[in-house]
């Protein structure tokens, strides 16, 4: 176990539809990034926050949004779903925000968009 | 622009020794190496952060020459737990800060 904790596990929404994806850092992570992975792909990166600032915005669609609370936690909404969203969506945190710091990942949220 | 990862997979027997390779055309500061296993999250293997400097985990290892801008990872006496598909990561500089970006991946498959 992680200590990163996403919801919900798996998601199954009709294109044109908004979501929303939450995910609890582990305790004393600063750092929190998503990243996109496609079926059997890469991991794609799309956005970090830091103590709940921006820190840095990979190849995030403009339909997506995120965000990261005082508590830390942070949430990635996706709007206007199309097909090709459908992928599998980690959230992972580190203590620091730079690269000398593992990156623990949640187990995922696996969206189906129908 | 991501890490290039060799090769893209490999089939080994229990026993036998493997190498995955990653490099950058941008300069690497450090290198993660990460394990995912189908249908499971990353699971973070080790941090080499400086050149010429090796760490190792269990019977894996790995050697960072930031010269050359690549890691290796050196997988030895392979076991079936070592089956899974491995992501070298790094931070690179993007249009919006420092992004931190993984490899394609190499998929290992150790047969009994």
């Amino acid at each position: 176990d992680s200590g990163v904790t996403q919801t919900p596990k798996h998601l199954i929404t009709a294109t044109g539809q908004r979501v929303t994806l939450r995910c609890s850092p582990r305790s004393g992570d600063l750092s929190v990034y998503w990243y996109q992975q496609s079926l059997d792909q890469g991991l794609q990166f799309l956005i970090q926050y830091y103590n709940g600032e921006e820190r840095a915005k990979g190849n995030i669609l403009e339909r997506f949004s995120a965000q990261q609370f005082p508590d830390l936690h942070s949430e990635l909404n996706l709007s206007s779903l199309e097909l090709g969203d459908s992928a599998l969506y980690f959230c992972a945190s580190s203590v620091q925000a730079g690269n000398n710091s593992p990156l623990h990942f949640g187990n995922g949220t696996r969206l189906t968009v129908t | 622009q991501q890490p290039v990862q060799s090769p893209q997979a490999v089939i080994l027997r229990e026993g036998e020794d493997a190498v995955i390779n990653c490099s950058s055309s941008k300069a690497l500061y450090s290198v993660h190496w990460y394990r995912q296993k189908h249908g499971e999250a990353p699971v973070f293997l080790m941090i080499l952060l400086k050149g010429g400097e090796q760490k190792g985990h269990e019977k894996i290892s790995a050697s960072f020459n930031e010269k050359k801008q690549q890691s290796s990872l050196y997988l030895t006496a392979s076991q079936l737990s070592y089956s899974g598909t491995y992501f070298c990561g790094t931070e690179q500089a993007g249009n919006y800060g420092q992004n931190f970006v993984f490899g394609p991946g190499t998929r290992l498959s150790v047969l009994p």
